[in-house]
Order: structure tokens, then C-alpha cells, then sequence
């Protein structure tokens, strides 16, 4: 199974400070079709899973611009240009190149 | 709109037997890959299984942690996703999403398994 690490696992910022999030996996992301399924989710408190980003840095709809994704084949990140109050959550990427999918361990965003 | 609504969890007794529901609307069922992801209480998400797309003959994977123990499956005609899950264990303990391609998400449905 590749595992997914993510760092820090918890991240105080100020708002309208920048963050930023890292994840590697344990072996290459890239599938055979030559894509490279690496998502990113983000949970607000009390809510399902929203995805922000697929295939590393593809914004999914509704997705803000101050958030970005990149990265290739075992390090990752997601970035925020300027914090808000409405980031507060859990962040998590996840792969799906092979199954199992499999998801880091989740990094907590609160504002300092 | 994509719609995910899942349906069927609640309390059963360790060895019991539960089977969740997720009806999808907005999208062309049979074309995309639908999941079932789990998260414990205060944990990380889970994934559990997924039934591939028609053209895929509607493959099945299972995480090692459920195989043996739960089945998914869909029924074309009406939209539905669902979950048969047996055997249960006190750690099965949960809220069970429905997730279209990991990408859309339910709002989930919460299973507790307890004596």
C-alpha cells in the first residue's frame, strides 16, 4: 500500500498569512495512463470532506483562488496565499492510482 | 447538480449486519467509479471499497480491513450505491460517505456498533 505523510499535522497561521501543507507518498503517483491521481480534501468542523484539488493541482469547482496545488511524482503541496477565517479545518491528500486509495493523516489548520 | 444521499446507518450489536444506501442524482451513474469512505470518531478518513464503471464490468476493490466482511454494489436502475456490510466489529464504529469518483461526497451515515 502507498502511504500518504503529510507535514505539519497541525498548523496555527494568523489570518491572512500564508500556509502551507506538505505531503509525500511513499512511491511514485504516477499512474500508467501517465496522470497523477493526488487530491486534495478539506473538512470544515462537522462537515463531509470537500475536494479542493484532483490530479495535483486542478481546481475543483467553487474552489478559491488563493488556494493552489502542485507537486510531482512523491512531493506535493498545498499552498494559501492568505489565510481566512473560513479555512479552519482538517486537510488531507489522498492518492488513487491504485487501490488501495489511501489518505494522509490529516493536517489541522486553526487560526492563531 | 451532483447529488449523494446516503441512508441506512444507526446501532447494531457486534456480529450484526447493516446495509447503507447512497442515492446519486446529477451525473450518468454507470460512467463514473463510486466509493465508500469511513471515518472513526475524532479520526482520518477511510477508504473502504469501489465498484468501477460499466464499460469496467463494474470491478469491485476492497481494503484489507473490510474484505471478506463487506460488499458493494449498484443497481443501475435506480441510481443507488450501496453497502452490505456484515460481521460487524465495535471499530466498524463510523460515519460511512458515498463519494463519486472521491471527488463529490455525501454527507455521510453514521454507524455505531455497540453491545
Amino acid at each position: 500500500d502507498i502511504v500518504m505523510t503529510q507535514t505539519p499535522l497541525s498548523l496555527p497561521v494568523t489570518l491572512g498569512q500564508p500556509a502551507s501543507i506538505s505531503c509525500r507518498s511513499s512511491q511514485s503517483l504516477v499512474h500508467n495512463d501517465g496522470n497523477t491521481y493526488l487530491n486534495w480534501l478539506q473538512q470544515r468542523p462537522g462537515q463531509p470532506p470537500r475536494l479542493l484539488f484532483y490530479e495535483i493541482s486542478k481546481r475543483f469547482s467553487g474552489v478559491p483562488d488563493r488556494f493552489s496545488g502542485r507537486g510531482a511524482g512523491t512531493d506535493f503541496t498545498l499552498k494559501i496565499s492568505r489565510v481566512e477565517a473560513e479555512d479552519v479545518g482538517v486537510y488531507y491528500c489522498m492518492h488513487a492510482t491504485q487501490s488501495p486509495i489511501t489518505f494522509g493523516q490529516g493536517t489541522r489548520l486553526e487560526i492563531k | 447538480e451532483v447529488q449523494l444521499v446516503e441512508s441506512g446507518g444507526g446501532l447494531v450489536r457486534p456480529g450484526g449486519s447493516l446495509r447503507l444506501s447512497c442515492a446519486a442524482s446529477g451525473f450518468t451513474f454507470s460512467d463514473h467509479y463510486m466509493d465508500w469512505v469511513r471515518q472513526a470518531p475524532g479520526k482520518g478518513l477511510e477508504w473502504l471499497a469501489r465498484s468501477r464503471t460499466k464499460v469496467d464490468s463494474y470491478i469491485t476493490e476492497y481494503a484489507a480491513s473490510v474484505k471478506g466482511r463487506f460488499t458493494i454494489s449498484r443497481d443501475e436502475s435506480s441510481n443507488s450505491l450501496y453497502l452490505q456490510m456484515n460481521s460487524l466489529k465495535t471499530e466498524d464504529t463510523a460515519v460511512y460517505y458515498c463519494t463519486r469518483d472521491v471527488q463529490d461526497w455525501g454527507q455521510g451515515t453514521p454507524v455505531t456498533v455497540s453491545s
